[in-house]
């Protein structure tokens, strides 16, 4: 079955460093991928998506390029900040199979030091 | 629009206590979603529905966990009886067909401990 699986964490970094988070997919045909952002008592928040093969998700800073080839979908961010200390989930919404759900990855918790 | 709105934010109750959780979703929104999040198993998809009827439940741990929607503006989940392996975030969500990249938003979560 569809499937997604990310870098296990936690992920801690100083301030302004780079990040990635990895996150790679099963599907059947052409998923879309998503990223999603929990922060602390929070529920998730849709950070970037990317419906198509080459598409570049972005937004805050984030960007993640839907990588047909490789089947990944890497988060990254050039420079972060310690309020993007969270806990980050990839996600595939499946046009095949269950079409009415996301499967999750198990997340990812950061942890940005000033 | 106000988002996807859960109640109660907080619940503490005791074991063997009936438990129920609201949803109203956005407006316009035909799929809704219940997830439980917990430390060791994450995020999990406990039962979604599409224009109010039960399309999977495969997710629902066992006999005591029970959905229902009875119209577009309102779902429950409800937990009878309550144990303490209960205790867990509960996350509704809706969308549209997710399938076509729609997102899915979800509310902030009803913070359930059973003592």
């Amino acid at each position: 079955g569809d499937s997604v699986t990310q870098m296990e964490g936690p992920v801690t970094l100083s301030e302004e460093a780079f990040l990635t988070i990895n996150c790679t997919y099963t599907a059947t045909g052409y998923p879309s991928l998503f990223w999603y952002v929990q922060y602390p008592g929070e529920g998730l928040q849709l950070l970037l998506k990317a419906t198509k093969a080459d598409d570049k998700g972005s937004n805050k800073g984030f960007e993640a390029t839907y990588r047909k080839e490789t089947t990944s979908f890497h988060l990254e961010k050039g420079s972060v900040q310690v309020s993007d200390s969270a806990v980050y989930f990839c996600a595939l919404s499946s046009r095949g199979g269950s079409q009415g759900n996301l499967i999750f990855g198990k997340g990812t918790k950061l942890s940005v030091k000033p | 629009d106000a988002g996807v709105i859960q109640s109660p934010r907080h619940e503490v109750t005791e074991m063997g206590q009936e438990v129920t959780l609201r949803c109203k979703p956005i407006s316009g929104h035909d799929y809704l979603f219940w997830y439980r999040q917990t430390m060791m198993r994450g995020l999990e998809l406990l039962i979604y529905f599409n224009n109010n009827v039960p399309i999977d439940d495969s997710g629902m741990p066992e006999d005591r966990f029970s959905a229902k929607m009875p119209n577009a503006s309102f779902s429950t989940l409800k937990i009878q009886p309550s144990e303490p392996r209960d205790s867990a975030v509960y996350f509704c969500a809706t969308s549209l067909l997710p399938s076509s990249g729609n997102t899915i938003y979800f509310g902030e979560g009803s913070w359930l401990t059973v003592v």
